[in-house]
C-alpha cells in the first residue's frame, strides 16, 4: 500500500502570493500523480493529472511537477476562489489520497 | 454533457447494510471506470474501489475488502456501492467519480450522505 504524506497541513498566503504545496510518496509513483481542490460543500475537482498536465478548464496559475516520490502543486498568484483544500492522489497502483493541505487567507 | 446523479441520504442502524447508486449519462458507460470514494465529516477523501463498467471487473482498497461490493447494472447506466457491517466509522458523504485520465477522477457525483446512527 502507498502512503501519501502532504505537507504543510495548513498553508496561510495572501491574494497576490505564490503558493507551493508538497506531496511525498511512499514509493515511487512515476509521473502518476494528480492534484484535486475541494471546496467547502463541493465535490472535488480535478486539476493536474500526470503530474504536470492540466485538466480541461484549469487556470494557467496552477501548475505541477515532480515524478517518483516528490510531487509539488504551486499557485503561482492566488486569487481568492483559490482558498480551499487540495489533495494528491496516486494512481499508479490503485488509488490513494493524501490528506489534503488547506491553503487559508 | 457528463453527468453523474447519486441516489439520496440514508440513515442506518449499526450492523446494517446500505447501497448507493450512481447514475451516469452524457457518455458511453463502459468506456471508463467508475470509483468510489468517501469523506467523513470534516476529513480527508478515502478511495474505496473502482469498477470496469464494461467487464464488471472490481478492486477495492484494503481496508474495504470484504465489506464492500461493487456492482452495475448497463442496461440504466448506474453502478451501485453497497457497504456492509456499517458502524458509526462509516458516516461519511459517498462520492462516485468517473475516470478522466487512466484513474484519475474528472469527474464527480453530488455525493450521499450516509449516516450511521443507531
Amino acid at each position: 500500500e502507498i502512503v501519501m504524506t502532504q505537507s504543510p497541513a495548513t498553508l496561510s498566503v495572501s491574494p497576490g502570493e505564490r503558493a507551493t504545496l508538497s506531496c511525498r510518496t511512499s514509493q515511487s509513483v512515476s509521473t502518476n500523480l494528480a492534484w484535486y481542490q475541494q471546496k467547502p460543500g463541493q465535490a472535488p475537482r480535478l486539476l493536474i493529472y500526470g503530474a504536470f498536465a492540466r485538466a480541461t478548464g484549469i487556470p494557467a496559475r496552477f501548475s505541477g511537477s515532480g515524478s517518483g516520490t516528490e510531487f509539488t502543486l504551486t499557485i503561482s498568484s492566488l486569487q481568492s476562489e483559490d482558498f480551499a483544500v487540495y489533495y494528491c492522489q496516486q494512481y499508479n497502483n490503485l488509488a490513494a489520497f493524501g490528506q489534503g493541505t488547506k491553503v487559508e487567507i | 454533457q457528463v453527468q453523474l446523479v447519486q441516489s439520496g441520504a440514508e440513515v442506518k442502524k449499526p450492523g446494517a447494510s446500505v447501497k448507493v447508486s450512481c447514475k451516469a449519462s452524457g457518455y458511453t458507460f463502459t468506456d471508463n471506470y467508475l470509483h468510489w470514494v468517501r469523506q467523513a465529516p470534516g476529513q480527508g477523501l478515502e478511495w474505496m474501489g473502482r469498477i470496469n463498467p464494461s467487464s464488471g471487473g472490481t478492486n477495492s482498497a484494503q481496508k474495504f475488502q470484504g465489506r464492500v461490493t461493487l456492482t452495475r447494472d448497463s442496461s440504466i447506466n448506474t453502478a451501485f456501492m453497497e457497504l456492509s457491517s456499517l458502524t458509526s466509522d462509516d458516516t461519511a458523504v459517498y462520492y462516485c467519480a468517473r475516470g478522466y485520465y487512466y484513474d484519475t477522477m474528472g469527474y464527480w457525483g453530488q455525493g450521499t450522505l450516509v449516516t450511521v446512527s443507531s
